[in-house]
Order: structure tokens, then sequence, then C-alpha cells
């Protein structure tokens, strides 16, 4: 069984610019949470989607969005980068009966 | 608001025994959670707790208080590929929402 992919791995991007990342969960998952790791914040939760709704979003500004498709693929979308976004973004999917997040191995966003 | 505290740096020995604490303070509570995270690699799932009590699993055991907003997770017979990051996160009652603790990075030493 394929565990969760996320593309791109690695990513150089510059202020201002904007960026989507995609995340494919595992076969039969319906929700997909999105995350935001950083050396000084650790992880930090930024949506859930389940059957194409946002079901939970954390304390991140607009420039941050989500959306999920009708095969559960995810994707995330920062739009006018800042310095601070720099990050390791991480998707985890979960299926019903199933407690435990799997994640996959992020996209390593840098912005310069 | 949630408040998921954890020592940040850990150092033990190969062979021997450690324990990670975790306090946690939050508006609602589902169920605790423990990750591993490998520099450069995902976090993978070690062990959940909903009720009080010792979950055992081989190696690898985890405890929690609900009445103290308190967790530990408890490495035994460490080894070497035991140095990683260990994560604590507390699910609330919306969804499969996390909130992770800053994680403890455990080195082993020979």
């Amino acid at each position: 069984k394929a565990g969760v992919t996320q593309t791109p791995r690695y990513l150089i991007k510059t202020r201002g610019q904007q960026v989507t990342l995609s995340c494919s969960p595992i076969s039969g998952h319906r929700s997909v949470s999105w995350y935001q790791q950083t050396p000084g914040q650790g992880l930090q939760f930024l949506f859930e989607y389940f059957s194409e709704t946002q079901r939970n979003k954390g304390n991140f500004p607009g420039r941050f969005s989500g959306r999920q498709f009708s095969n559960s693929r995810s994707e995330m979308n920062v739009s006018t980068l800042e310095l601070g976004d720099s990050a390791l973004y991480l998707c985890a999917s979960t299926g019903h009966g199933v407690r435990e997040l799997f994640f996959g191995e992020g996209s390593r966003l840098t912005v310069l | 608001g949630q408040n998921i505290d954890q020592p940040t740096e850990m150092t033990a020995t190969e062979g021997a025994i450690v324990q990670i604490n975790c306090t946690y303070q939050t508006s609602g509570f589902n169920g605790l959670f423990w990750y591993q995270q490998h520099a450069g690699e995902a976090p993978t799932f070690l062990s959940y707790n909903v009720l009080d009590g010792l979950e055992e699993k081989g190696r690898f055991s985890s405890f929690l208080s609900r009445s103290k907003g308190y967790s530990y997770l408890l490495l035994k017979e460490l080894q070497m590929k035991d140095s990683a990051s260990y994560l604590c996160a507390v699910q609330n009652n919306a969804g499969n929402m996390l909130t992770f603790g800053g994680g403890t990075r455990l080195m082993v030493k020979p």
C-alpha cells in the first residue's frame, strides 16, 4: 500500500511569489491535514479537509489556503510569500476506523 | 487554547531506559499521540492513549493521566537508531486536528 505522497519535495521561491503544494493520501483515506514545521515553532496545524470540505482551520493568515478534490488528493497554496514561510510542509492522511495520522515526507519550501 | 510542554533535549546511553515527559493544558481532549521523527524524515506513529494508564508496545510504552494532564513515553533497551525527535500531540474534539508539543530530541550515546 503506497504511503502519503507529497510533491514537490524541495522548492525555492522568492518573496511575493505564490506556491502550490500537492498531497496524495493513502488509498481509501478521506481526511487530509496540513502542518507547517519550523525549528522555532515546531509542528503547527494549518487545516484539515474531509470529503472536499474544510473541517478545521488553524491560526494562519488568509494567504494560506487549500482544497481537496473528489479523489481525496489535496493541494495547499501560499500567496505573497514571506521569508517566514520557509518551512517543511507536511501532509497527513487518515481514514475511517484509523486513529493515527500517516505523514508524508513533506515539501521543503525556502523563500529567498 | 492548548499548551503542550516537553523537554527540548535528552541524552541517554545505549541499552538504558529513558522517560520523555509531556504535560498538556487543553480546551478539549480526545486522545494523546506520540510520534517519532528522524532528521529529514516524516513523523511516524508510536502510540495512542485515550484512557488513563499504560499502553505497552514492545520496547516502547506510553502512560496517560488525564486528571494531571500528563503523559510519558518510556523507551527501554535503547538502541542507537532511537536517536530522533519524539513528538507529543493532543487531539481535541474536532476532527483529526492535532496540537503538537515542540518535540524532544533524544540522543543515544554508545
